[in-house]
């Protein structure tokens, strides 16, 4: 059964650039699947920043799409998301998943990791 | 935000059926499959129906999903307290060529 953690600062500052990895057990990320994050601002919904294939397919929700990048790192099995210019908009507890291609379902989830954003 | 529209939170009793609808448009739901997601706070989401209809293996029948034009629905029955959480639907925005969700519905047992 595939497993997803995040990981990375609680903590980061105004203007700066939040950098977060997943890990992920039970599965390659070079299999056939999209590895996406997905954040929820407090007392919001949930809002997917984008996701990538090891094919080289890519997507980026728009009003993030010019500070965002996600990559894959396959010799240790992780992906990260690199968020930059932060303001405290983007404040947000980041949930990597894993999804399927062209079905538009996520099947596994992380459990989430807590970014503040404060100076 | 969203693109897709749920009411903020719906209640019943034990035993009792719910239903959440997830409002759309021909740029996403009325053209390809809607996902539901249940999520507890603290916890991963759940996937609760994939393909708008069709359960994960583990999720019982209680939960169902359909869709109608431009809308889908999750339906709820026999409502259990284990059931309170926060439901999401999910689908695909050919326009904006993203992942969208909805606003999210609270579920209440009375």
């Amino acid at each position: 059964q595939v497993q997803l953690q995040e990981s990375g600062p609680g903590l980061v500052k105004p203007s700066e650039t939040l950098s977060l990895t997943c890990t992920v057990s039970g599965d390659s990320i070079s299999s056939d699947y999209y590895w996406a994050w997905v954040r929820q601002s407090p007392g919001k919904g949930l809002e997917c920043i984008g996701g990538v294939h090891h094919g080289g397919m890519d997507y980026y929700t728009p009003s993030l799409k010019s500070r965002v990048t996600i990559s894959l790192d396959t010799s240790n099995n992780q992906f990260s998301l690199r968020l930059t210019s932060v303001t405290a908009s983007d404040a947000a507890i980041y949930f990597c998943a894993r999804r399927i291609p062209n079905l538009n379902w996520f099947d596994s989830w992380g459990q989430g990791t807590l970014v503040t954003v404060s100076s | 935000q969203s693109v897709l529209t749920q009411p903020p939170s719906v209640s019943a009793a034990p035993g009792q059926r719910v239903t959440i609808s997830c409002s759309g448009s021909s740029s996403n739901i009325r053209n390809t499959y809607v996902s539901w997601y249940q999520h507890l706070p603290g916890t991963a989401p759940r996937l609760l129906i994939f393909e708008t209809d069709k359960r994960p293996s583990g999720i019982p029948g209680r939960f169902t999903g359909s869709k109608s034009g431009t809308t889908a629905t999750l339906a709820i029955t026999g409502l259990q307290t284990g059931d309170e959480a926060d439901y999401y639907c999910g689908t695909w925005d050919f326009s904006l060529k993203t992942d969208v969700f909805g606003t999210g519905t609270k579920v209440t047992v009375l």
